[in-house]
């Protein structure tokens, strides 16, 4: 798996854009970035997956420049709610047998009013 | 459709004492894992059981062992507890495919005294 690296911690206010950036630079040519978030007291939560260039769903934007060797999380006007751990995680998309994830301690994210 | 539950919410044990954790998942998915999150930390995977009938040891399988007792149900047991086991436990389950997208119950908070 290769070595993902974020920041601890970032502040916020409502209604702003967050953008959270994770390097990878060994990423490998088969492997796929994957973000999960954590609220207090609940277990972890997929919320975007992507290869290259822009991915967006219901939730957040996934942006990934040509070299792959970083990726960034953007949440657009975020609110209270979207306190809490983000975890950047690298690996193959597609695995027969089994996986395992291995989550670092992730970006605690706090948005205040 | 219930996901992944996890049984019991809190627990507190004393030294010595053993117990298991149950879980299940109603959503036909082949693999199930056990976590432990330690505060300000990662998870890291204690089990795993790639599919009904078998189980691997993850990151830190000792003074645990795991049954998967049919596709549905995946329990951990704790036969001799100890405080360094306190922590909140997680189970997850995954598809067939997407190797990163796994899905989590909502957690055990486990004290030993």
């Amino acid at each position: 798996l290769a070595k993902t690296t974020q920041p601890i911690s970032m502040d916020s206010y409502e209604g702003q854009e967050v953008n959270i950036t994770c390097s990878h630079n060994n990423i490998a040519t088969n492997d796929y970035i994957t973000w999960y978030q954590q609220f207090p007291s609940q277990g972890p939560r997929f919320i975007i997956q992507g290869y290259k260039t822009k991915v967006t769903n219901e939730v957040a934007s996934l942006f990934i420049p040509a070299d792959r060797k970083s990726s960034t999380l953007s949440l657009p006007r975020v609110s209270l709610s979207d306190t809490a751990v983000y975890y950047c995680l690298v690996g193959e998309r597609e695995n027969s047998g089994y996986s395992t994830l291995t989550f670092g301690k992730g970006t605690m994210l706090l948005v205040s009013p | 459709n219930a996901g992944v539950t996890q049984t019991p919410k809190f627990q507190v044990l004393k030294t010595g004492q053993s117990m298991t954790l149950q879980c299940a998942q109603d959503m036909n998915h082949n693999s199930m894992y056990w976590y432990r999150q330690d505060p300000g930390m990662g998870l890291r995977l204690i089990y795993y059981s790639a599919s009904e009938g078998t189980t691997d040891k993850g990151e830190v399988p000792n003074g645990y062992n795991v049954s998967r007792l049919n596709k549905r149900e995946f329990s951990l047991r704790l036969e001799s507890a100890a405080p360094s086991q306190t922590s909140v436990y997680f189970c997850a389950s995954r598809g067939r495919l997407l190797a990163y997208e796994q899905y989590f119950g909502p957690g055990t908070r486990l004290t030993v005294t």
